[in-house]
C-alpha cells in the first residue's frame, strides 16, 4: 500500500471547517484513499473513502486531487467531538486487506 | 446492532499470567481483525480471519501470542505468559469482506502486565 503523509497536528475553531491533508504520492491506480480517525481511548472509527471522485457523506467530505496524489478530509462545521487523532490510508480492495495506519493527524477543536 | 463487542475492557495481570481477550464481531460480518495499540508503535495487524479461517498472522508478535475463532461470533487472543512489554490496548475490528470493505472495530482492551 502507498505511503502517506500528514501533519502533526492541527488546530480548528469550533464552527469551522477543518481542512485535513494528506500526501498520498506515490499512489497506484487501483488504490482507494480511505479515512478513518480514533477518538481518545475508542477504537478507530471509519469515516470516508473514495477512488478518485470527491466524495460526501453525513460526517465529512473527501477531496482528492485530478493526479491523485493528495487528498483533503473536509469536516463542514467542527465540533469540540471532533478532536481526535485523524488518519488517512491508501490502499487496494485486493489481496491483503488490514488496514495500515500511520501517525495520523492529532486535530484539536478549540471553543 | 450493539456494534463489535470485546471483554474485557481492563484487564491488569502479572507477568508470566495467562491474559484471554474476547471479542464478538458484529453480525454477518465475515472478517475479523485483531491490532494492537501502543505508544510506541501506533496501531498494528495482530491478525485477521476471513470466514473463521486464519489468513494473516505476519503481525503476531510470537509464539506466546495465539487466536481461535471457533465459529463466526467469538473470537479470542491467548498471550501465554504475559510479559510487560503485552502491555497495550488490543482492538478487535469486524467487517463484510468485500469490494471498498469498511472495518468497524470495539471499544478495546486495554492490558497492563505488571
Amino acid at each position: 500500500d502507498a505511503k502517506t503523509t500528514q501533519p502533526t497536528s492541527m488546530d480548528c475553531a469550533e464552527g469551522r471547517a477543518a481542512n485535513l491533508p494528506c500526501n498520498h504520492s506515490t499512489i497506484s491506480g487501483n488504490e482507494y484513499v480511505y479515512w478513518y480517525r480514533q477518538i481518545h481511548s475508542q477504537g478507530p472509527q471509519y469515516i470516508i473513502h473514495g477512488l478518485k471522485n470527491n466524495e460526501t457523506n453525513e460526517m465529512a467530505s473527501l477531496i482528492i486531487t485530478e493526479d491523485r496524489k493528495s487528498s483533503t478530509l473536509i469536516l463542514p462545521h467542527a465540533t469540540l467531538r471532533d478532536t481526535a487523532v485523524y488518519y488517512c490510508i491508501v490502499r487496494v480492495d485486493t489481496g491483503r486487506r488490514a488496514l495500515t495506519f500511520g501517525s495520523g493527524t492529532r486535530l484539536q477543536v478549540q471553543p | 446492532d450493539a456494534g463489535v463487542i470485546q471483554s474485557p475492557r481492563h484487564e491488569v495481570t502479572e507477568m508470566g499470567q495467562e491474559v484471554t481477550l474476547r471479542c464478538k464481531p458484529i453480525s454477518g460480518h465475515n472478517s475479523l481483525f485483531w491490532y494492537r495499540q501502543t505508544m510506541m508503535r501506533g496501531l498494528e495487524l495482530l491478525i485477521y480471519f476471513n470466514n473463521n479461517v486464519p489468513i494473516d498472522d505476519s503481525g503476531m508478535p510470537e509464539d506466546r501470542f495465539s487466536a481461535k475463532m471457533p465459529n463466526a461470533s467469538f473470537s479470542t487472543l491467548k498471550i501465554q505468559p504475559s510479559e510487560p512489554r503485552d502491555s497495550a490496548v488490543y482492538f478487535c475490528a469486524s467487517s463484510f469482506s468485500g469490494f471498498q470493505e469498511t472495518q468497524y472495530f470495539g471499544p478495546g482492551t486495554r492490558l497492563l502486565v505488571l
